[in-house]
């Protein structure tokens, strides 16, 4: 069964850091292109960072550039965002996408919560 | 950035009766688009893409059309299951962006 499984997300103070992880589960992880997006009740749905199967190639979204950092281990099937300067508006659900060979996002994980308060 | 605006924001139907969702997009989108369901607690599921092909395990009710700017989203005949929020999202240049959601309520 293909699965992703989000951690690292809590309770984060404005301007602090945190680690998001997606452990990836049956298929070939080295294979895939593999991106982050987040949502909330207010922007919706946003793609917010993406990397290709060896790590070589990255995307940011404008909002998030020069602070959140995207990266992969093949050897552990997993996919990281590394996030700093943490805003309040980064609060949101993060949740880790597969995208599929026609480049669509067909495997979610179940999202990990990222509150941004002081 | 391409802008998608859905229509209608809520759509209150009963079970086993027609709904049609639109998406619209600011500038033309070709047929790279895709339709999402979300669950109340789920992380959206992937429903069709390239505007018209069904993703693996979709039933036949859920159809979509449109191509350029314009796209429809359709449910045959609604089942309890189908009660849910649905995204439209494009990936023609980044930021691929998605649309802000139509509820089907019963």
């Amino acid at each position: 069964e293909v699965q992703l499984v989000e951690s690292g997300g809590g309770l984060v103070q404005p301007g602090g850091s945190l680690r998001l992880s997606c452990a990836a589960s049956g298929f070939t992880f080295s294979d895939y292109t593999m991106h982050w997006l987040r949502q909330t009740p207010g922007k919706g749905l946003e793609c917010v960072s993406a990397i290709n199967p060896t790590g070589a190639t990255t995307f940011y979204t404008n909002s998030v550039k020069g602070r959140f950092s995207i990266s992969r281990d093949n050897s552990k099937n997993t996919l990281y965002l590394q996030m700093g300067s943490l805003r309040p508006e980064d609060m949101a659900i993060y949740y880790c996408a597969r995208l599929s060979s026609g480049s669509w996002f067909d495997c979610w994980g179940q999202g990990t919560l990222v509150t941004v308060s002081s | 950035e391409v802008v998608l605006t859905q229509s209608p924001a809520t759509l209150s139907l009963s079970p086993g009766e027609r709904a049609t969702l639109s998406c619209r997009t600011s500038q033309s989108v070709s047929n790279y688009l895709a339709w999402y369901q979300q669950k109340p607690g789920q992380a959206p599921r992937l429903l069709i893409y390239d505007a018209s092909n069904r993703a693996t395990g979709i039933p036949a009710r859920f159809s979509g059309s449109g191509s350029g700017t314009d796209f429809t989203l359709t449910m045959s005949s609604l089942e309890p299951e189908d009660f849910a929020v649905y995204y439209c999202q494009h990936r023609t240049g980044w930021p691929w962006t998605f649309g802000q959601g139509t509820k089907v309520e019963i």
